[in-house]
């Protein structure tokens, strides 16, 4: 059964960048009948589609966030990446990564970054 | 601002049909998905491509679509229904991801 698993610190100080890393098992980051997606939740909100990356290094980018996103994968470690630059407390969130086909079938837990000085 | 359009909150009898709506104008091209999530939980998908169940998503969950509008369906109600509820698809370019911003469903 595939799982994601997101990793990262927990505390990003404001300005400074965050970088998680999404690593999947029971399955190959390589299929080429998905997308891997980012995708945050502010506490008490709604869901953020942040952006999505293909095994070959295509990317798609929520244009909200375009400018201090960059998402990539290591397909030797099976695993995809999140940095976001710049960051405000507007970007305290739950931040969940997710595959994605038709639509997010498989979700990992979630991670809370808090952006605090 | 998502570019779909979900009521905030909608509240149904235990046992009675609830349908949850998603509008905007993407939808008249792409098909809608649809999110659990219940508190302190990941979102769990379930329902797709208009209206396919994944495996483990009870029946009573359906899925369509008219014009701008897509539509999920609860009929009869269970108290472990009772859950935020997303929709999402494309934008109108179809490049990028959008989600609702949410219908919180209350099981009465």
């Amino acid at each position: 059964q595939l799982q994601l698993q997101e990793s990262g610190p927990g505390l990003v100080k404001p300005s400074e960048t965050l970088s998680l890393t999404c690593t999947v098992s029971g399955g190959s980051i390589s299929s080429s009948s998905y997308y891997w997606g980012w995708i945050r939740q502010p506490p008490g909100k709604g869901l953020e589609w942040i952006g999505s990356i293909y095994f070959s290094g295509s990317t798609y980018y929520n244009p909200s966030l375009k400018s201090r996103v960059t998402i990539s994968v290591d397909t030797s470690k099976n695993q995809f990446s999140l940095k976001l630059t710049s960051v405000t407390a507007a970007d305290t969130a739950m931040y969940y990564c997710a595959r994605q086909g038709i639509a997010a079938d498989d979700w990992g837990q979630g991670t809370l970054v808090t952006v605090s000085s | 601002s998502s570019e779909l359009t979900q009521d905030p909150a909608v509240s149904v009898a235990l046992g009675q049909t609830v349908r949850i709506t998603c509008q905007g104008d993407s939808l008249r091209s792409y098909y809608a998905s649809w999110y659990q999530q219940k508190p302190g939980q990941a979102p769990v998908l379930v329902i797709y491509a208009k209206n396919n169940r994944p495996s483990g998503i009870p029946d009573r969950f359906s899925g369509s679509t008219s014009g701008n509008t897509a539509s999920l369906t609860i009929t009869g109600a269970q108290a472990e229904d009772e859950a935020d509820y997303y929709c999402n698809s494309r934008d109108s370019s179809g490049n990028h991801v959008v989600f609702g911003g949410g219908t919180k469903l209350t099981v009465l």
